[in-house]
């Protein structure tokens, strides 16, 4: 029973590179969505996808981009990293629509940009 | 100002105590409501979802009130397993919309 599984769980990048984030999951849900976590900030919407081939923006998309090819997978890329970008990073699945809906996480990505 | 603000805490009570934790929250187009449990440095997992009625898991009792925009969560007889963070969030069911709060930190103590 995979879930939601995200990789790498650590990444250490220096400032201006680039680097994907990877997300799958496996319960078929039409919902994904990438999320960061900060110090005092909780979790903020980055991108999410309602479905293949859909994507829009959450609260903080900047320096970010996503696709959505396949229900599994939603990749996030971080174009050109910058020391704001030092955060934990979750990916998470759930079914589109209806009352409280779970929302299920992969483990993070600790990224640090040097 | 942030959409849903709780009192970061930490709470620092002993085995057994009762503790309460608050949650208020801005956008009167929330519709669903959860707290979520976060340990040290592992994902969030959902611990309840908050109907208008109140519910109760356990230990566990969820209250919301929509006309105050205000959500809580008792927990009872406190173990030392209850320490974690503790995430209030709402959503809207339209787009899965799900916004957080900044958590609250519980550590229960012998």
């Amino acid at each position: 029973n995979a879930g939601v599984t995200q990789t790498p769980k650590f990444q250490v990048l220096k400032t201006g590179q680039s680097m994907t984030l990877q997300c799958a999951q496996d319960m078929n849900h039409e919902y994904m969505s990438w999320y960061r976590q900060d110090p005092g900030m909780g979790l903020r919407l980055i991108h999410y996808s309602v479905g293949a081939g859909i994507t829009d923006q959450g609260e903080v998309p900047n320096g970010y981009n996503v696709s959505r090819s396949t229900t599994e997978d939603f990749p996030l890329r971080l174009l050109s990293a910058a020391p704001s970008q030092t955060s934990v990073y979750f990916c998470a699945s759930s079914s589109l629509g209806g009352m409280n809906t779970e929302a299920f996480f992969g483990q993070g990505t600790r990224l640090t940009v040097v | 100002r942030k959409e849903v603000e709780q009192d970061p805490g930490p709470f620092n009570v002993p085995e057994g105590a009762t503790v309460a934790f608050n949650c208020t929250y801005s956008n009167s187009a929330s519709q669903s409501f959860f707290w979520y449990r976060q340990d040290c440095r592992k994902e969030p997992k959902l611990l309840m979802s908050v109907y208008s009625s109140g519910n109760e898991d356990g230990r566990f009792t969820a209250q919301l009130n929509r006309a105050s925009q205000y959500i809580s969560l008792l927990i009872r007889d406190s173990k030392l397993s209850d320490s974690a963070t503790y995430l209030c969030v709402v959503s809207r069911i339209i787009n899965n919309d799900m916004r957080f709060g900044a958590g609250t930190r519980l550590t229960v103590k012998p």
